[in-house]
């Protein structure tokens, strides 16, 4: 079985200040780790994606996550908030292979001038 | 919160055969999103359904291949024609919802479909 858990649903951030949104994930594969992000109207845009290479991936738009296996996490984080990051973004986590992907609840971003 | 559902969960069907892929949504929604996850792939938009309008498709993605239905606001079929192997994936709807005060996004289980 595998789950993920996003701690939070709403995040507020000032401008300029750095992002951090958690994660928790658990798995009896090896899984693979997504960020998404969706801005409203729009479908999903993958941010970056981890799959058992460097635990330290870095994505579009200056984001980057840690996997770290031994607090079963995959937290998202970014140095400096931008306005356009205001959107609301996913944890998922899948099985090698195709067996199941699984989304978390997601966590709404919101950046304050 | 929306409650979505999927049916088939899962399949294994013939090359050159086609599946119709059915969500059904507890509450009526305006968008409905079709995605696809290939194997060790991120997740595909393939397509944004409207009830009452066309299907609009991502690049790469036509209508002859999945071709989408939208006959109401809480159902969509999507289905998947002629198929090859590479058409194995696990294939999602999604909706937009409100969730207390605030536009959300809800996703079905998937389905799960090998092409032999």
């Amino acid at each position: 079985a595998q789950s993920v858990t996003q701690l939070d649903s709403h995040v507020s951030v000032s401008e300029g200040t750095p992002v951090l949104l958690r994660c928790n994930y658990s798995s009896s594969y090896s899984p693979s780790l997504f960020w998404y992000v969706q801005h409203p109207n729009k479908g999903l845009q993958l941010l970056l994606k981890y799959t058992s290479a460097a635990t330290l991936v870095k994505g579009i738009n200056g984001f980057e996550a840690e996997f770290k296996k031994s607090e079963t996490s995959f937290h998202l984080t970014k140095p400096s908030a931008h306005m356009s990051d205001a959107a609301e973004y996913f944890c998922v986590v899948s099985d090698s292979g195709y067996q199941k992907v699984t989304f978390g609840t997601g966590t709404k971003l919101q950046v304050i001038p | 919160s929306a409650v979505i559902s999927q049916k088939p969960s899962r399949d294994i069907c013939q090359r050159g055969t086609s599946l119709t892929i059915q969500c059904q949504v507890d509450s009526q929604v305006t968008m409905m999103f079709w995605y696809r996850q290939q194997p060790g792939q991120s997740l595909t938009l393939i397509a944004t359904a409207n009830q009452g309008s066309e299907a609009t498709y991502e690049s790469g993605f036509v209508i002859d291949k999945f071709p989408i239905s939208r006959p109401n606001l809480t159902f969509s079929t999507l289905t998947v024609s002629n198929m090859s192997p590479e058409d194995s994936s696990i294939y999602l709807c999604s909706v937009e919802g409100i969730l207390g005060s605030q536009e959300t996004q809800y996703f079905g289980p998937g389905t799960r479909l090998l092409v032999l």
